[in-house]
């Protein structure tokens, strides 16, 4: 039962070009989404977050969209740099009236190269 | 910043053997959470902890599973008797609020149980 779907398992991407990393979710009771970073041999770092009663959310680099009708939201990482190599999740989770811990996906593995 | 603390970084362990991981959750946080990956797969959800009783567990978190907060600092997880299909690593998280707009899990760098 995936309720949270991270199909690209890896992405290559150019320093300096945009990265983007997709999440579709099953769930329509999914309120607020969550996006995590990890790097080997450390744990998930939160990274940017969105409600739904938005579609979009910016932080420096990193900006998340959400497309409620479609079910999915979208990670954006302009530019992209060699740091930025690492696993991806996406979490969601349903504030709203039902269980809050968030449902992750499997991840997708992002690599920047030089 | 303060961090989720998780010890061992690995731990090998026969089947049927007794594991516990531990964690030392951030210090004010409330809500205290297992989560683990097998390799290639999502990250799953265990267990969540609140007010020194379980709040929520998923179907993974059978009889084979318990967790305690011991000592008001320690969160453990105990798994009774391994079975292969345990390897995984296992993350601890922590918030201090219930999941909602503007919280969000602090995760531990994770426990990397091989069950041989």
């Amino acid at each position: 039962d995936q309720q949270v779907k991270q199909n690209s398992p890896s992405l290559s991407v150019q320093e300096g070009r945009i990265s983007i990393l997709n999440c579709d979710y099953t769930n329509s009771m999914f309120d607020y989404f969550l996006w995590y970073k990890k790097y080997p041999a450390e744990g998930p770092t939160f990274l940017i977050s969105i409600s739904s009663i938005k579609d979009k959310n910016e932080d420096g680099r990193f900006t998340v969209f959400l497309n409620k009708s479609a079910k999915h939201l979208s990670l954006h990482i302009v530019p992209s740099q060699p740091g930025d190599s690492a696993v991806y999740f996406c979490a969601a989770s349903r504030t709203a009236g039902g269980s809050y811990i968030p449902t992750f996906g499997r991840g997708t593995s992002l690599i920047v190269h030089p | 910043e303060p961090e989720v603390t998780q010890t061992p970084s690995h731990q090998v362990t026969q089947m049927g053997q007794e594991v516990i991981l531990r964690c030392v959750p951030i210090s004010n946080h409330l809500y205290f959470y297992w989560y683990r990956q097998i390799l290639g797969q999502k990250v799953e959800f265990l267990v969540s902890f609140y007010n020194n009783e379980i709040s929520e567990k998923s179907e993974i978190f059978d009889d084979q599973f318990s967790v305690e907060r011991p000592d008001g600092s320690n969160f453990t997880l105990k798994i009774r008797s391994t079975k292969l299909e345990d390897s995984a690593m296992y993350f601890c998280a922590s918030s201090w609020d219930r999941i909602a707009t503007n919280e969000k899990l602090f995760f531990g760098s994770g426990t990397q149980l091989s069950v041989l």
